[in-house]
């Protein structure tokens, strides 16, 4: 069974640093991988997606990673800002089904 | 703009009354939608596939005898929680699957707003 971990659970830290946001899982016999933002009591926002066969994808600030054979995946976020203060959610898809399999989330905090 | 929607936003209701939530894809069809349901402070957790004109999936532990799912057309998907409890009280978010008009590529994976259940 698959089975997603997220490190840390939560982060705080001032504006304009680098973070990496860690993401495991357990099954590395992954469809993708995504990485959503979610705002507190709302839905979720897609920021990236990592197909099986890629390494890396990359949009704007943010660089997400993966290393299939590690079962680890990483999210990159330069020059940080209060706005991208939010939880960080993780989740992986064993097929092209879409069911997707969450992680625990990270919180970030990001002061001004 | 949003691609998918949910009604109602928030909802409160007694205990052991029936609630339903629906699931919209806006300009695009939806053969396969998502229930998802996540509690304060956790992940979320992911409850049912629901397939338009057939029965819907449930994941383990999930009963489907409580939590109807019904997707009677393309656009439309809807959970409802019956007899509803204070356990129920829930962050509930759907997802729906597709390629919205005007856009090209694969099918993507859209969630709503999501539903935020207080059973009393």
């Amino acid at each position: 069974k698959q089975e997603v971990t997220q490190i840390p659970a939560a982060l705080s830290v001032p504006e304009g640093e680098n973070l990496v946001l860690n993401c495991s899982f357990t099954d590395s016999a992954i469809y993708n991988l995504q990485w959503f933002r979610q705002d507190p009591g709302k839905g979720l926002t897609s920021l990236l997606l990592i197909q099986s066969s890629q390494r890396e994808q990359t949009s704007g600030r943010l660089n997400a990673s993966l290393d299939k054979s590690s079962g680890r995946s990483t999210l990159y976020i330069a020059a940080s800002q209060p706005g991208d203060s939010a939880t960080y959610l993780c989740a992986v898809s064993s097929s092209n089904t879409g069911k997707l399999i969450f992680g625990q989330g990270t919180t970030l905090q990001v002061k001004p | 703009g949003a691609v998918v929607s949910q009604h109602p936003s928030r909802v409160i209701c007694k205990s052991g009354t029936s609630v339903k939530i629906e699931c919209r894809s806006l300009d695009f069809q939806a053969t396969t939608m998502f229930w998802y349901r996540q509690f304060p402070k956790q992940s979320l957790m992911l409850m049912a596939t629901s397939n338009e004109g057939s029965k819907a999936t449930y994941e383990q532990g999930v009963e489907k005898d409580k939590f109807l799912i019904n997707h009677a057309s393309l656009t439309l998907s809807t959970l409802t929680v019956t007899s509803a409890h204070p356990e129920d009280s829930s962050f509930y978010i759907c997802s729906a699957v597709g390629t919205p008009k005007g856009l090209l590529g694969e099918e993507t994976q859209y969630f709503g707003p999501g539903t935020r259940l207080l059973v009393l």
